[in-house]
């Protein structure tokens, strides 16, 4: 059965440092990847996504998440957050492949920047 | 206008009543989903539609039933509404032309449901 894991419920952080959000996934088939951004009180929105090619993935907002298929990780990254970036953060894999997959989210990570 | 609309956004209703949560979108998407949001669980999907006929169970079915009305439009059922159900629900939409990508869904901004 596929999942996805993501390593920590909550990671707080002051403005302006370094960040990383960890996931790891499992699956017997091949996967793309998500990362989803919630801010308070709205819906799901796609961040990244990684389907083939570079491993490397970059949203606009400074986010990138390297896709390792070794570790079986698709951890996202930020060098510098800003108080704007306080949001809960979903990973999600779609095995492809094999018979119909569907969306797997892990159970998210809340991710608050302090001043 | 947003592109993927649910309605009530907010409801409170008491244990036995009948509820429905409605769907619309208008990206001309043909798979639609309804998804449950519970504090430190993430998303698990209810159910799924990948067209109009086409209607499918997902990870956690049990107490809720669906109807694909048109291909705009996807609709939640709580046939008799039990306290465990509050929750956030969302509502998303992908597009199977761009399956090969991956299959990204579109998600509406939420009903929170409560049921006492």
């Amino acid at each position: 059965a596929q999942s996805v894991t993501q390593l920590d419920s909550q990671v707080p952080v002051f403005e302006e440092a370094p960040v990383e959000l960890r996931c790891n996934y499992s699956s017997s088939v091949s996967v793309y990847l998500f990362w989803y951004v919630q801010y308070p009180n709205q819906g799901l929105q796609l961040l990244l996504k990684y389907l083939s090619g570079s491993t490397l993935v970059k949203s606009i907002n400074g986010f990138e998440a390297e896709f390792n298929k070794s570790q079986t990780s698709f951890h996202l990254r930020k060098p510098s957050v800003h108080i704007s970036d306080t949001a809960e953060y979903f990973c999600a894999a779609f095995p492809y492949g094999g018979s119909q997959g569907n969306l797997i989210f892990g159970k998210g990570t809340k991710l608050s920047v302090k001043p | 206008d947003a592109d993927v609309t649910q309605t009530p956004r907010n409801r409170i209703t008491k244990t036995g009543k009948r509820i429905m949560l409605e769907c619309s979108q208008t990206k001309g998407h043909d798979r639609m989903y309804w998804y449950r949001q519970d504090p430190g669980l993430g998303l698990r999907l209810i159910y799924y539609s990948f067209d109009v006929k086409d209607i499918n169970k997902g990870e956690i079915s049990d107490g809720y039933s669906v109807s694909r009305q048109a291909q705009a439009k996807f609709s939640l059922s709580l046939e008799s509404a039990i306290p465990n159900q509050t929750a956030l629900y969302f509502c998303a939409t992908s597009d199977r032309s761009t399956s090969g990508g991956g299959d990204t869904q579109y998600f509406g901004p939420g009903t929170r449901l409560t049921v006492l």
